[in-house]
């Protein structure tokens, strides 16, 4: 079975550019989260999709962020503009649902360096 | 706020001995703890879990080990090995339909061969 798939894995970007993030979670997993990893840090989340619905968007800065799951497969993490402190691992987790399991999957990640 | 306390940051242990994580946490609402590992480059990877009305799991060399009256609960790793060396994040689940976890700050484990 393939894991969570994200691209790109790394990303140099001078502040003030957008960026985006692309994920792909599990076949059948109808949950997608994205998670922000700062150095040394623990992953908190930024928002979470039950298929095509974001159903908790309220630690994501809306000003500069907006993400973005079409169809309830594929989601898409946008940062426009990005700052210096955006620099973090952008993680994207899949889950079946509550009623089969509380796992999440996490896919490898993606490195934002904003210079 | 943080809302999981994970200790210590790093850690040393010579192979073949035992690791031991410690995490507290404060709101009861909490229903499911999990502990992740991670790999440089990779992302977290559950590793064991436990919920709040067992007082200890054990999965090979990994145990949870839970105390519900004092919000804590720790990871064990028997006999420790160098392929064990990763950071360990804990993990605490929101009740409910939400699915949300708080992650600890994590400890970087370091086994020495």
């Amino acid at each position: 079975e393939a894991g969570v798939v994200q691209s790109p894995r790394y990303k140099i970007i001078e502040k003030k550019q957008p960026v985006a993030f692309w994920c792909n979670p599990i076949s059948g997993h109808n949950t997608l989260y994205w998670y922000r990893q700062n150095l040394g840090q623990g992953p908190e989340l930024l928002i979470r999709y039950e298929n095509e619905e974001a159903v908790d968007d309220s630690q994501l800065p809306k000003d500069r962020f907006s993400a973005e799951r079409l169809k309830g497969v594929d989601s898409t993490l946008k940062i426009q503009p990005a700052e210096l402190g955006d620099s973090a691992v952008y993680l994207c987790a899949s889950s079946p649902g509550t009623s089969v399991s509380y796992e999440q999957y996490f896919g490898p990640g993606t490195r934002l360096t904003v210079t | 706020q943080q809302q999981v306390k994970q200790s210590p940051q790093s850690l040393i242990v010579q192979k073949g001995g035992i690791s031991i994580i410690n995490c507290a946490y404060e709101n009861t609402a909490f229903d499911y703890f999990p502990w992740y590992q991670q790999f440089p480059g990779k992302g977290p990877a559950l590793l064991i879990a436990i919920r709040p009305d067992v007082s200890e799991k054990k999965e090979g060399r990994f145990t949870i080990s839970f105390n519900k009256s004092a919000k804590q609960f720790s990871l064990h790793i028997m006999d420790s090995q160098p392929g064990d060396s990763a950071t360990y994040f804990c993990a605490a689940r929101w009740g409910g339909a939400t699915n949300k976890l708080i992650f600890g700050t994590g400890t970087l484990l370091a086994v020495q061969p």
